[in-house]
């Protein structure tokens, strides 16, 4: 079965510091994998994946097969960044529901 | 354009009673997705449409649940005899089709059973 994990429940930076989300997964196969943000009182919606190899908002993602991991960095926080990020992973090849974790909610302080 | 849309926003029933949930999808998305979020949980999967059939219903918890979706557009989710850990808030999502199209959220419906 597939799972992933983010340790941290809680994490708190300056604006201006660099941030790290934690994001490790579970599964034998190629997953997808995805990050996706809700800021206050808005919908759940994608930042970034991994196959697309973007920078969004600042944040980019790279997907480590051999530690299993997916983490999530900027390297200068801004206030607006503040939000909950969930990593989610896919099996793809059909299969398209999405696998999430418990999410780590960021908190930059001014 | 309009984004997924989910009514009611909020719904609050008695233990055993019957509840439907409805999702809007995006216009033209052909897959349609229901997730169910618990406190200080990320999303969980609950069954996925391709069109008006039901390509994975595995994460249907048992079978008080069912999910239709009668002209590809429109879904409805149904929980009978609802119990107090069915509370929860009901994510829908649609994408454009299979094959990790990007999935875009409804804002959910906040399900309290007292």
């Amino acid at each position: 079965a597939q799972r992933v994990t983010q340790p941290e429940k809680l994490l708190s930076v300056f604006k201006g510091a660099p941030v790290e989300l934690k994001c490790n997964y579970s599964y034998s196969g190629s997953p997808e994998l995805f990050w996706y943000v809700q800021y206050s009182r808005q919908r759940l919606q994608l930042l970034l994946r991994h196959i697309s190899r973007e920078s969004i908002k600042g944040f980019t993602a790279d997907l480590n097969k051999g530690e299993t991991s997916f983490h999530l960095k900027k390297p200068f926080a801004q206030e607006e960044d503040s939000a909950m990020y969930y990593c989610a992973l896919s099996r793809g090849g059909g299969s398209e529901k999405l696998v999430f974790g418990k999410g780590t909610k960021l908190t930059v302080n001014p | 354009g309009a984004g997924v849309s989910q009514t009611p926003s909020n719904k609050v029933t008695e233990k055993g009673k019957y509840v439907e949930l409805r999702c809007d999808p995006i216009s033209g998305h052909t897959a349609l997705y229901w997730y169910r979020q618990s406190l200080g949980q990320g999303p969980e999967f609950l069954i996925y449409f391709q069109g008006t059939g039901a390509a994975d219903d595995s994460g249907l918890p048992n079978d008080r649940f069912f999910a239709v979706r009668p002209e590809g557009s429109v879904s409805t989710l149904k929980i009978q005899r609802t119990e107090r850990g069915d509370s929860a808030v009901y994510l829908c999502a649609s994408s454009r089709g299979p094959f990790m199209e990007t999935q875009y959220f409804g804002p959910g419906t906040r399900l309290l059973v007292l």
